[in-house]
């Protein structure tokens, strides 16, 4: 089965500082990997994610992520945080039985805090 | 375009009721999902449907039923709730496993 690790549960940042999330997974084939984000009493948006290809990929709101299947990683980064970035951010990996989708297996969430 | 709804939007339950959360997507996705989200757990599957007339379990399906008549909705039901299965209750859809899942609003269940 597959399983997501986010390492870090809180990290806080300065606004205008730059950010790397951490995440690292578990699956036996090539991984569909997923950031979301949650703002405080909202449902997931998605940032960005990782099928194939190029092994760093863009997102929304300047976000971008580096697949390295040699570290098992798809770590979050973005250059400059803004307040508006503080909330709950979510790694995920989606699986496959064969028979179909079988769900995302999301990490435990890293809580963002942007210090002014 | 709506996307996904979610009904209600929060609810308070005696244990021992049955209940059940619906959940409807208006973007004639394949595929749909229920998770259930605890503080310092992150989101976990209770069950999930690849396509209409289908269903399977996820990491946490006990005391949860599902089903799926047809593509638009596919209805949560707690036969008998119990104070563990207080919650936020979120339902995603997508077209694949190679696409990405839109998440619902969440239902907010608290079982007393």
């Amino acid at each position: 089965a597959q399983s997501v690790t986010q390492p870090d549960i809180h990290i806080t940042v300065s606004e205008g500082a730059s950010l790397e999330l951490r995440c690292n997974y578990s699956y036996g084939a090539t991984p569909y990997l997923f950031w979301y984000v949650q703002s405080p009493g909202q449902g997931l948006q998605l940032l960005l994610k990782y099928f194939s290809g190029d092994t760093l990929v863009q997102g929304i709101k300047g976000f971008e992520a580096e697949f390295k299947r040699s570290q098992s990683s798809f770590n979050l980064r973005k250059p400059s945080v803004h307040w508006s970035d503080a909330a709950e951010y979510f790694c995920a990996v989606a699986g496959y039985s064969g028979g179909g989708a079988d769900g995302l297996t999301f990490g435990k969430g890293t809580h963002l805090i942007i210090q002014p | 375009i709506a996307g996904i709804t979610q009904a209600p939007t929060s609810q308070i339950l005696a244990a021992g009721r049955r209940m059940t959360l619906r959940c409807t997507q208006d973007m004639r996705h394949n595929a749909m999902y229920w998770y259930r989200q605890d503080l310092g757990l992150g989101l976990r599957l209770i069950h999930y449907s690849n396509t209409a007339g289908t269903t399977g379990k996820g990491e946490v399906p006990d005391g949860y039923s599902v089903s799926r008549a047809n593509t638009d909705d596919f209805p949560l039901t707690l036969a008998s709730a119990v104070p563990s299965q207080t919650s936020v209750y979120f339902c995603a859809s997508s077209d694949s496993i190679a696409d990405t899942q839109y998440f619902g609003p969440g239902t907010r269940l608290t079982v007393l």
